[in-house]
């Protein structure tokens, strides 16, 4: 059981916008900045998102975070059969002292 | 370009020790912390520890009886050890460049299984 509550799965069109909710507590995205991964099979996690909405170098725009309250969420812009992955949001809880993280989300592109 | 090269045994007997080795190429150890997280399909993804270059250390509270992270600035290296190796610490390991931006770049993975 994660700490963070992530829907296990999301799908979309090409072209959709879609939504991937990340929810908490205020032990953790109330009070701390949310990260954001995308993971392809076989490979480490990639950073997509940090500091609630902020891009790394090289990241594509599609890709947006935002955070209100205790919940976080990440939208996909402009959705392509490439984006289909599992993404993960992440976030510092000062109760546990640790990084925590969602279970995850796998986002099919029909 | 910086990377990170990880390496290590990947096969364990329970109550043996893990030990894990990243490497960190074209680029200083210096300015940041450095990370181990794992990820298996029972547990997801979860924070082991960090460390930066002068040897600032933070644990997962969950693992730190059982945990020590190391670095080696002469080598640009940093590296995990993990006491009593059971079945349930058996994972995919990962190194990763931690804070100021949370885990920026990332080893390879190492899979590392804990069976008898």
């Amino acid at each position: 059981q994660s700490v963070l509550t992530q829907p296990p799965s999301a799908s979309g069109t090409p072209g959709q916008r879609v939504t991937i909710s990340c929810s908490g507590s205020s032990s953790n995205i109330g009070s701390n900045f949310v990260y954001w991964y995308q993971q392809f099979p076989g490979t480490a996690p990639k950073l997509l998102i940090y500091r609630d909405d902020e891009w790394p170098s090289g990241v594509s725009d599609r890709f947006s975070g935002s955070r209100s309250g205790t919940s976080a969420s990440l939208a996909i812009s402009g959705l392509r059969s490439e984006d289909e992955a599992d993404y993960y949001c992440a976030a510092w809880d000062d109760s546990l002292r640790s990084w925590v993280f969602g279970g995850g989300t796998k986002l099919t592109v029909l | 370009q910086v990377q990170l090269q990880q390496w290590g045994a990947g096969l364990l007997k329970p109550s043996e020790t893990l030990s894990l080795t990243c490497a960190v190429h074209g680029g200083s150890i210096s300015g940041y912390f450095w990370s181990w997280i794992r990820q298996s399909p029972g547990r997801g993804l979860e924070w082991i520890a960090d460390i930066n270059h002068d040897g600032s250390t933070d644990y997962n509270p969950s693992l730190k009886s059982r945990v020590d992270i190391l670095v080696d600035t002469s080598n640009n290296q940093f590296s995990l050890k993990m006491r009593s190796v059971t079945a349930a610490d058996t994972a995919v390991y990962y190194c990763a460049r931690g804070k100021p931006i949370l885990w920026s770049l990332w080893g390879q993975g190492t899979t590392v299984t804990v069976s008898s």
